[in-house]
Parts: C-alpha cells; structure tokens; sequence
C-alpha cells in the first residue's frame, strides 16, 4: 500500500539556517504530494502541493520538488523564521478518490 | 468561504461512556474524511466518505466505532464505548473530489480525552 517516510525530528535550527526535511514515498500510479504544516494549537494547513514528476511546489519561502526517480519530495527553506516552528507533514494522494497519506511528522524547532 | 468545521473542540469523559463528534465540510466538497491523530503522530485514516457512501472504512475498529453522512454532507463519527486508548484528536476534512491534484482542507480537530 501507499506509505510516506520523513526524517524523525525534532529539528533545532537557529534563525535563517537552512532547512531541510527529507520525504519519500511508496505509492501505485502516480500520485500528488503535499506538506501540511501544523503550528502549535492550529490544525493542519496545506503549505504547497505538487501534482506531477518534476513539479515545484512553494509557499512562503518554502519549496519541494517531485522527484519520481528517487520517490522523493524533500522540503527546503533557505533561511528559517523562528515563526516558522512547527510540525511538518509530508503527505501523499492517490486513487480516484484522492486518498491521503500522511507521514508520522517532524518537529522544527527554530530558535532565535 | 467557512472552512471546515467540527464540534466539540475538546471532549473529556469516562471511559466506557459514549462520545460523538460533528463536522460540516467545506460547501460543495463531495468527499470527507475523518482520521485520528495520536500524540506525536501523522493523522491516520478511519473512513472516506464520496457523498453519502463509506468508500474506505477498512481502519475504521468497528466493533465500538460508528461514522454516518446521511445527506452526504455532515457527518458524525461515534465511539461507544470509549476506551482509554481512543483518547487522541480527530480530525475531519474533507476535499473537491476531483482525480488529481485536490487537497484535503482540515478541520481545527475535536481533542478527546478518555479518563
């Protein structure tokens, strides 16, 4: 079945470090992939999308790319708020009914 | 455009004792999900409704839960009894049901607590 694995956190960065979270996926046909964030006491908001191999996502300063050769869509962030701390979710899509599947999550924690 | 929303926010109860919880979609979403998200966990899938019919259910533990969506808009899913294990946020969304490239937008979830 479709699975999605990110790098266990929790991640410390200090502000305007760079960011990167690594995601793969196992999934059937070709799916889209997603990074939900999550921020403390919110729910879970879409943060970008990619619909196809080779697609960029992005949002606010962050960026992932559909890599169907490697099964990957790592998150990049070139330098990092201590706002942008939360739990980031790689997420994936498939099926003529849009199943979504979410990785367990990882933590960043960006600290001034 | 409302987003999605769920009631109650936060639930304690006994174990044993039965719980509910609603959501209303995103207006025009044809297809809704609930999942339950454990302590330091990704949300997992219990059921996928496409209007009024449960498409996915096969993590839904249906010996003690129950989801319904009669009209094929709102929805209630029911935990009767509630174990202390159910004790996790529930989380509904729902999405435009469209093959490709369409998100689930999340509700603010429905925080339980089974003491």
């Amino acid at each position: 079945g479709d699975s999605v694995t990110q790098m266990e956190g929790p991640v410390t960065l200090s502000e305007e470090a760079f960011l990167t979270i690594n995601c793969t996926y196992t999934a059937t046909g070709y799916p889209s992939l997603f990074w939900y964030v999550q921020y403390p006491g919110e729910g879970l908001q879409l943060l970008l999308k990619a619909t196809k191999a080779d697609d960029k996502g992005s949002n606010k300063g962050f960026e992932a790319t559909y890599r169907k050769e490697t099964t990957s869509f790592h998150l990049e962030k070139g330098s990092v708020q201590v706002s942008d701390s939360a739990v980031y979710f790689c997420a994936l899509g498939s099926g003529g009914y849009q199943k979504v599947t979410f990785g367990t999550g990882t933590k960043l924690q960006v600290i001034p | 455009e409302a987003g999605v929303v769920q009631s109650p926010r936060y639930k304690i109860i006994e174990k044993k004792q039965p719980v509910a919880f609603w959501c209303n979609p995103i207006s025009g979403h044809n297809t809704l999900y609930w999942y339950r998200q454990n302590l330091g966990q990704g949300p997992e899938l219990l059921i996928r409704y496409e209007n009024e019919e449960a498409v996915d259910d096969s993590q839904l533990p249906k010996d003690r839960f129950s989801a319904e969506r009669l009209k094929g808009v709102d929805s209630t899913l029911k935990i009767q009894p509630a174990e202390l294990g159910d004790s996790a946020v529930y989380l509904c969304a729902s999405s435009g049901g469209q093959p490709e490239g369409t998100e689930a937008f999340f509700g603010q979830g429905t925080r339980l607590t089974v003491v």
